[in-house]
């Protein structure tokens, strides 16, 4: 089966710039999540979807960040404007519902200037 | 915020040589331990996800055990080959939705 899939791969931007990042899960995977890692840090968490309804986003930073799910299916994470204490990559993950595993993508590797 | 800790943060190996790893992570509200190897430029790897006590898992040379009664996993490699240079990540799961919580990792090097 083809796994999660995420672009760009590289993304490099100057400071209060806006950027986006896309994710299409695993086909049939219900709950979608992303992350950020930061160099020197273990993933966090930003959000987490079940479906197009949003889990957890309590660590998400809500004035700079946003990220949708409209048709339940593929995502996308907006920030604007970024920070340079942005850069780190960001991993997009997929699993199915009640599944303990998950799916990762490659991510993206975000360098703010 | 759920505190889980890995050791060492990196480590140095020669190539046939056995090491290991910790996770720490708390024992309360315990549902499942994960255990992900990440190469550089490629995505996370699922290695093993273990949910009881005492649980051992083993995939070729690599093996881990599982104890929640205290908050600790460990992750063995035996016989390092430089293919096993990465990043070893534990993350620990609480019930509900699953939240997840990501150690720092442990990065390996192995050494021809």
């Amino acid at each position: 089966e083809a796994g999660v899939a995420q672009s760009p791969r590289y993304k490099i931007i100057e400071k209060r710039q806006s950027v986006a990042f896309w994710c299409n899960p695993i086909s049939g995977h219900a709950t979608l999540y992303w992350y950020q890692q930061i160099l020197g840090q273990g993933p966090k968490l930003l959000i987490q979807f079940q479906n197009n309804g949003v889990v957890d986003d309590s660590q998400l930073p809500k004035d700079r960040f946003s990220a949708e799910r409209l048709k339940g299916v593929d995502s996308t994470l907006k920030i604007q404007p970024a920070k340079l204490e942005d850069s780190a990559v960001y991993l997009c993950a997929s699993s199915w519902t009640g599944e303990r595993e998950q799916y990762f993508g490659p991510g993206t590797r975000l360098t703010v200037t | 915020i759920l505190n889980v800790e890995q050791s060492p943060q990196s480590l140095h190996v020669q190539e046939g040589d056995s090491t290991n790893f910790t996770c720490s992570f708390p024992s309360s509200n315990f549902y499942a331990l994960h255990w992900y190897r990440w190469e550089t430029a490629k995505s996370p790897e699922a290695l093993f996800v273990m949910t009881l006590n005492g649980d051992e898992k083993k995939k070729g040379r690599i093996s881990a055990t599982l104890n929640t009664k205290e908050g600790y996993s460990y992750l063995y490699i035996k016989g390092s080959q430089p293919e096993d240079s990465a990043t070893y990540l534990c993350a620990f799961s609480t019930g509900g939705y699953q939240k997840v919580t990501f150690g720092t990792g442990t990065k390996l090097q192995v050494i021809p």
